[in-house]
């Protein structure tokens, strides 16, 4: 198994379905990230999770709504999406959340919202 | 806010030629990293900088960082096709948090 594993890798929905992205690290490490990824814009910080908690959320609108059942596991519930919400969305973990980490960085899921 | 620029946003080059990208802030740093992304693919760090003046090499990609901590530089020499990719700096503020200030990236693509 690779490090940092998502799932879907490529996602279309519609503006009125729901959907969740998965991601599972294989790495023993405690924090885990979701970032969204924009043409031309830096990467956006989303949510932290530090040992099961929720530490950060980056003023991120309630149609999505993570899920950290674990260290090893992170989810992203959508629903009810705008177009302007289609980006690359990347899942990283580190060994702890603090100063100086290094993040390991999953492939992606490309969500395209119609 | 801190921010990162990095310049130039996108380069592109013949096999064997060298190239710099920019790293620039007004603030602090207490480290930077340099990720790489190819296509399809997330980021993977290359290396990390936390001393002022510091100068790492990894083969023929040499990092610095600026004397200030506000600044770092990637400078590849003799590029190869395979350098292809999004190379992103990224930075740890002065806020004592784990949360990373990245850069909008540098398109690289490396020609044959």
């Amino acid at each position: 198994e690779t490090g940092v594993t998502q799932t879907p890798r490529h996602l279309v929905m519609g503006m009125t379905n729901k959907k969740s992205l998965k991601c599972e690290q294989h790495l023993g490490h405690n924090a885990m990230y979701w970032y969204k990824q924009s043409a031309k814009k830096p990467l956006e910080l989303m949510f932290v999770y530090n040992f099961k908690e929720q530490t950060e959320n980056n003023s991120v609108p309630s149609r999505f709504s993570p899920e950290c059942p674990n260290s090893s596991h992170l989810f992203l519930h959508l629903h009810t999406l705008q177009p302007e919400d289609s980006a690359l969305y990347l899942c990283a973990s580190s060994q702890v959340w603090g100063p100086d980490e290094k993040l390991f960085f999953g492939s992606g899921t490309q969500l395209s919202v119609l | 806010t801190q921010l990162l620029e990095q310049s130039p946003q996108f380069l592109s080059i013949q096999e064997g030629e060298n190239l710099t990208v920019y790293c620039n802030s007004s603030s602090v740093f207490s480290s930077l990293q340099w990720y790489r992304q190819e296509p399809g693919e997330g980021p993977v760090l290359l290396v990390t900088v936390v001393t002022g003046g510091e100068v790492k090499k990894l083969k023929r990609l040499t990092f610095q960082f600026g004397d200030a901590r506000k600044d770092s530089s990637l400078h590849i020499t003799a590029a190869q096709p395979g350098d292809t990719g999004l190379y992103l700096c990224a930075g740890h503020g002065s806020s004592n948090t784990g949360k990373l200030i990245f850069g909008q990236g540098t398109t690289l693509q490396v020609k044959p």
